[in-house]
């Protein structure tokens, strides 16, 4: 089958970094993205991996262990802004001709000042 | 570039009627998908096409239909509303890629907020 777990809720504060840990289950895994949606709003694109290792992005990075199931966004600087529900994806070869991503719930972040 | 364009962005029915959320992109995008979120739950996929004339269910297809007539655009359509479709619905697209291992993301609408009562 396919699950994928992350928190529900994490919170941090202006200028720090927080980690968002995302683990999966997939039969034929073929890429691993990560969302970012505010509030009432649709999810915006913010990085994807299909190979070991660190993808960077200007503040945001993240990680993947293929062999682990496992990846995680990473936060720098953040910022108030940075306030919104981050979504863990992965795309399945053996799911819907390989090309839908199966979502986890999602982790809400809040910033404070 | 207006991307993909979701109407209505909200809508109330009532229990047993129909109606149609329309979604339409202007990228050229060969797939398209109907994905509907609630609370605290992930997107779940409803429907999907990978080109015009081609479409298929997903994880949650029951009490829906949709059709793909042209490349861009893909109705959902709801024929006897229930309270349990109550939803964010959200239509994305994207372009294929030969190389099925493609970093080409998914691009969402804004949504359609639906309350069935």
């Amino acid at each position: 089958g396919q699950n994928i777990d992350q928190p529900t809720e994490m919170t941090a504060t202006e200028g720090a970094i927080v980690q968002i840990n995302c683990t999966y289950q997939t039969s034929g895994f073929n890429g691993l993205f990560w969302y970012q949606q505010h509030a009432g709003e649709a999810p915006t694109f913010l990085s994807y991996n299909v190979l070991d290792g660190l993808e960077e992005k200007g503040r945001f990075s993240s990680f993947l262990s293929r062999s682990k199931g496992y990846s995680y966004l990473l936060l720098k600087e953040l910022q108030m802004k940075d306030s919104a529900s981050y979504l863990c994806a992965v795309r399945d070869r053996t799911n819907q001709a390989g090309t839908a991503l199966i979502f986890g719930k999602g982790t809400t972040l809040s910033v404070s000042s | 570039n207006a991307g993909v364009t979701q109407t209505p962005k909200f809508r109330i029915l009532k229990i047993g009627q129909s109606m149609t959320l329309q979604c339409t992109q202007d990228m050229n995008h060969n797939y398209m998908y109907w994905y509907r979120q609630d609370p605290g739950m992930g997107l779940k996929l409803i429907y999907y096409s990978v080109g015009a004339g081609i479409t298929d269910k997903g994880e949650v297809p029951n009490g829906y239909n949709v059709s793909r007539s042209t490349t861009e655009d893909f109705p959902l359509r709801l024929e006897l509303a229930a309270p349990s479709q109550t939803s964010v619905y959200f239509c994305a697209s994207r372009t294929p890629h030969p190389d099925r291992e493609s970093n080409q993301p998914q691009h969402f609408g804004d949504g359609t907020r639906l309350s069935i009562l």
